[in-house]
This record gives C-alpha cells, sequence and structure tokens, in this order.
C-alpha cells in the first residue's frame, strides 16, 4: 500500500509555461513533505520542502502548495526551463526530520523548447 | 569536500553471490541511510544508522545486513544475491537535526 502517490507518471510542459506536479498521500502522521529533484545517472537532490503548518513554501520559480484536508500536495514551477526537466519525486516523513523518508514514484517532466 | 561517494558505480553479480557496496561521507553527519530505487515505485528504505554501531532496518532490509563502525562509512551487504536485488542503491545522509537528506550518486546492481 503506497502512502505516498504521485500519479503522473509523465508531464510535458512548454518552455515558459507553468509546470505543476501532483503528490497525494494516505497517512495523517507525516508533517514534514519534501521534493527532490532527479537528473539520470546522478543521486536525488533536494529541491524545497514544506511544514503540515504552512500551506505553502516558495523558493524562487518553485513554490510547494499543500492541502492537509484533501492530503494533496503541488509543486508549481514558474517559467519553466529546459533545464528542469527531471523525474521529480515527492516524499515524506514524520516531526520535521528528513530522516525516513517514504517517497512517491515520481514524475518526469519534460520542458519543451 | 566530496560530499557523499558510492562505490562501485556499476556491479553485474550472479545468484548467490555477495558483495558489499560501500558509501562514505565527509560531513561529518550523524544519520545515513540506503535506499533502492526500482522501477515505478520510487526510493524505498532499506536501513538506516542514527550514528556509529547504531542501525535500524527500513521498509524493504530483507537479504541485506548494515553496520556502522564510523561516522563516516556505512557499508551495504548482500549476504546471496537474488534477481530481486536488481536496482539503483542510492546511499544518504543528514544531520541528527537536519531538513533534508543529501544522496549519492548510486550503484547500478544487475544479479543474473
Amino acid at each position: 500500500d503506497q502512502q505516498v502517490k504521485q500519479n503522473s507518471p509523465s508531464l510535458s510542459v512548454q518552455e515558459g509555461r507553468i509546470s505543476i506536479l501532483n503528490c497525494d498521500y494516505t497517512n495523517s502522521m507525516f508533517d514534514y513533505f519534501l521534493w527532490y529533484k532527479k537528473y539520470p545517472a546522478e543521486g536525488p537532490t533536494f529541491l524545497i520542502s514544506i511544514s503540515s503548518i504552512k500551506d505553502k513554501n516558495e523558493d524562487g520559480r518553485f513554490t510547494v502548495f499543500l492541502n492537509k484536508s484533501a492530503k494533496h500536495l503541488s509543486l508549481h514551477i514558474v517559467p519553466s526551463q529546459p533545464g528542469d526537466s527531471a523525474v521529480y519525486f515527492c516524499a515524506a516523513t514524520f516531526s520535521g526530520s528528513a530522516r525516513q523518508l517514504t517517497f512517491g514514484s515520481g514524475t518526469q517532466l519534460t520542458v519543451l523548447p | 569536500n566530496a560530499g557523499v561517494t558510492q562505490t562501485p558505480k556499476f556491479q553485474v553479480l550472479k545468484t548467490g553471490q555477495s558483495m558489499t557496496l560501500q558509501c562514505a561521507q565527509d560531513m561529518n553527519h550523524e544519520y545515513m541511510s540506503w535506499y533502492r530505487q526500482d522501477p515505478g515505485m520510487g526510493l524505498r528504505l532499506i536501513h538506516y544508522s542514527v550514528g556509529a554501531g547504531i542501525t535500524d532496518q527500513g521498509e524493504v532490509p530483507n537479504g541485506y545486513n548494515v553496520s556502522r563502525s564510523t561516522t563516516e562509512d556505512f557499508p551495504l551487504r548482500l549476504l546471496s544475491a537474488a534477481p530481486s536485488q536488481t536496482s539503483v542503491y542510492f546511499c544518504a545522509t543528514t544531520t541528527s537535526g537536519g531538513d533534508t537528506q543529501y544522496f549519492g550518486p548510486g550503484t547500478r546492481l544487475t544479479v543474473l
């Protein structure tokens, strides 16, 4: 039973437009959420995170939104750039620590020039 | 400052063989962990350690052993490799109060 789900395996977006990646979770104990970005043949790299006490966190072109009642979070990338093309993983954990992460299956984002 | 390093990058084993995947970090992080990534399943936690001498199981520990004799190193041992262990393995580290984990570049393992 997957506790963190990314239902879209892939997403294509035109350069300059908004990319929206979605993530759902089932475990209400999760209180800290992270997004990782992964290029081929490399390890995941941290992108942005959000605590359950917030509903939005912004870092440059990246914004994460959290809807606790729906157990849903999304990552917005504006504007999208070709270098953003990668696999994006949503992850969740407990008590503000990133020690034991539960990952979603990932979404391959392709930004078309 | 190399961060998190993993060796080897690639490995092919036959069923029943044993091997050790190496992970080293130079960031003096207390917490280290091993994940495996399989197609369509994201990353799953195998084992983790909160400091030298302390290890614990994650979500998918069967068939793997770990030990943590130093802060820097956290090797993952496959006792008797099986085709189901074909995967990409990632080591990660974080500080005890850290908000994020730093991943190594991965080891791609194929078991025939």
